[in-house]
């Protein structure tokens, strides 16, 4: 089954710990993207990569950081920077349009919710 | 005013009703509109993906979208239990590069046998 998974599903931190949130891809999607979600606010972007080696921020990137060894893999690290990092987290990927630098519907893994202790 | 706007609810309706989801939003250059449902604690699953103006209809769920007013629907005919969601709303437009999409930040709707 082609998909996207998210581990662990529940996290949980002690203040002034960092934590790495993983996000693994089958559907050979050339962009991956981390979300963050709260109540009433909707997605935030965190940080987005179009390319492996390469990832740019998003609109909250501050207190995060990313990865892309692997085309595929795409994790996200909580640093101990983030002050709030209490939220629902989604990674999402997507596959860039054929003859363009555009990028299709983004489809979703489950999630892994966080919390600090 | 923020980019996409999405009555948060919640919507309570009797099952077997017609159920009207709506987002406007204020950027012309929105090309592309997508619905997303999300059950609780679970990640969206996109249920629908329109380009520009129109219609899309799959199964009991329509798509429209009328860019002149700004302006997107998702109907639900025959509505389900199983349709109790958080209904999101994401757009973005058609240029070099795009990728980002705007979401609207969720109607909740319950759906009552």
């Amino acid at each position: 089954d082609g998909g996207i998974t998210q581990s662990p599903k529940y996290l949980f931190r002690k203040e002034g710990q960092n934590v790495t949130l993983s996000c693994e891809q089958n559907l050979n999607h050339d962009a991956m993207y981390w979300y963050r979600q709260d109540p009433g606010q909707g997605l935030r972007l965190i940080y987005y990569s179009h390319i492996v080696n390469d990832f740019q921020k998003g609109d909250i990137a501050e207190g995060y950081s990313v990865s892309r060894e692997k085309k595929e893999s795409f994790p996200l690290t909580v640093t101990s920077a983030q002050k709030n990092p209490t939220a629902f987290y989604l990674c999402a990927s997507s596959r860039r349009l054929a003859g363009g630098s555009s990028y299709n519907e983004q489809f979703f893994g489950p999630g892994t919710r966080l919390t600090v202790l | 005013q923020k980019e996409v706007e999405q009555d948060p609810g919640p919507l309570s309706v009797p099952e077997g009703a017609i159920v009207s989801l709506n987002c406007t939003y204020s950027n012309s250059a929105f090309q592309y509109f997508m619905w997303y449902r999300q059950y609780s604690r679970k990640g969206p699953e996109l249920l629908m993906y329109t380009y520009s103006s129109g219609n899309k209809e799959d199964g009991r769920f329509t798509a429209q979208v009328d860019k002149s007013s700004k302006y997107i629907s998702l109907f639900i005919r025959d509505s389900q239990p199983s349709d109790s969601a958080t209904y999101l709303c994401a757009m973005r437009d058609s240029g070099a590069g795009s990728y980002q999409l705007t979401f609207g930040k969720g109607t909740k709707l319950s759906v009552i046998p």
